[in-house]
């Protein structure tokens, strides 16, 4: 069975960092591209970030190019996601999904909120 | 930046045929995805590579893509699928994005 188990999420006051984690299980890790989402109460989804399989290659969302940085562990089968400079606007519930064609697996998030 | 553009809301009557549609300039030359949320609850992979179905997702859920515009249609909707539906692709230079989504009423 297939999980994702993101942590790493709390309240977080205005100008600090944090880092969420995502521990996999159940699939080779180190065969998938794994993403960042996030989804602000009420609102749509927001890709944030990818990192390929190996770990090599990165994209960011624009808006947080130089604020996020996602790497992964592929001996600990686990996926992060570093924010720094964190803004109230941050607060979200923050997914990671992994994908390899068809086969797609999402987390059931972390909540983020960034309160003072 | 690279947006994708859904209806707001997309309302129909069980059993009949509900449409969504996604505008992007790149979508004729990349694939789009369609995911379906229900609350409080992650996405789930409805359609991948414009027109093909997850193994497990119904056989009313279909994808077609034309020009600028992808398009999800669910064929005969039932209660069940009421939720939030985003369309997922990438720009040109790959980088990803949602569409706007649109939540479908079944009613």
């Amino acid at each position: 069975q297939v999980q994702l188990v993101e942590s790493g999420g709390g309240v977080v006051q205005p100008g600090r960092s944090l880092r969420l984690s995502c521990a996999v299980s159940g699939l080779t890790f180190s065969a998938y591209g794994m993403h960042w989402v996030r989804q602000a109460p009420g609102k749509g989804l927001e890709w944030l970030a990818v990192i390929s399989y190996d770990g090599s290659n990165t994209l960011y969302a624009d808006s947080e190019k130089g604020r996020i940085s996602i790497s992964r562990d592929n001996f600990k089968n686990t996926l992060y996601l570093q924010m720094n400079s964190l803004r109230p606007e941050d607060t979200a519930v923050y997914f990671c999904f992994a994908r390899n064609g068809s086969l797609d697996y999402w987390g059931q998030g972390t909540l983020v909120t960034v309160s003072s | 930046s690279y947006e994708l553009t859904q209806p707001p809301s997309v309302s129909v009557s069980p059993g009949q045929t509900a449409r969504i549609t996604c505008s992007g300039d790149a979508l004729p030359k990349k694939y789009a995805y369609w995911y379906q949320q229900k609350s409080g609850q992650a996405p789930m992979l409805v359609i991948y590579e414009d027109t093909k179905r997850p193994s497990g997702i119904p056989e009313r859920f279909s994808g077609s893509s034309s020009g600028t515009m992808a398009t999800l249609t669910i064929s005969g909707a039932q209660v069940d699928d009421e939720a939030d539906y985003y369309c997922y692709s990438t720009d040109i230079s790959g980088y990803h994005v949602f569409g706007t989504g649109t939540k479908v009423t079944v009613l």
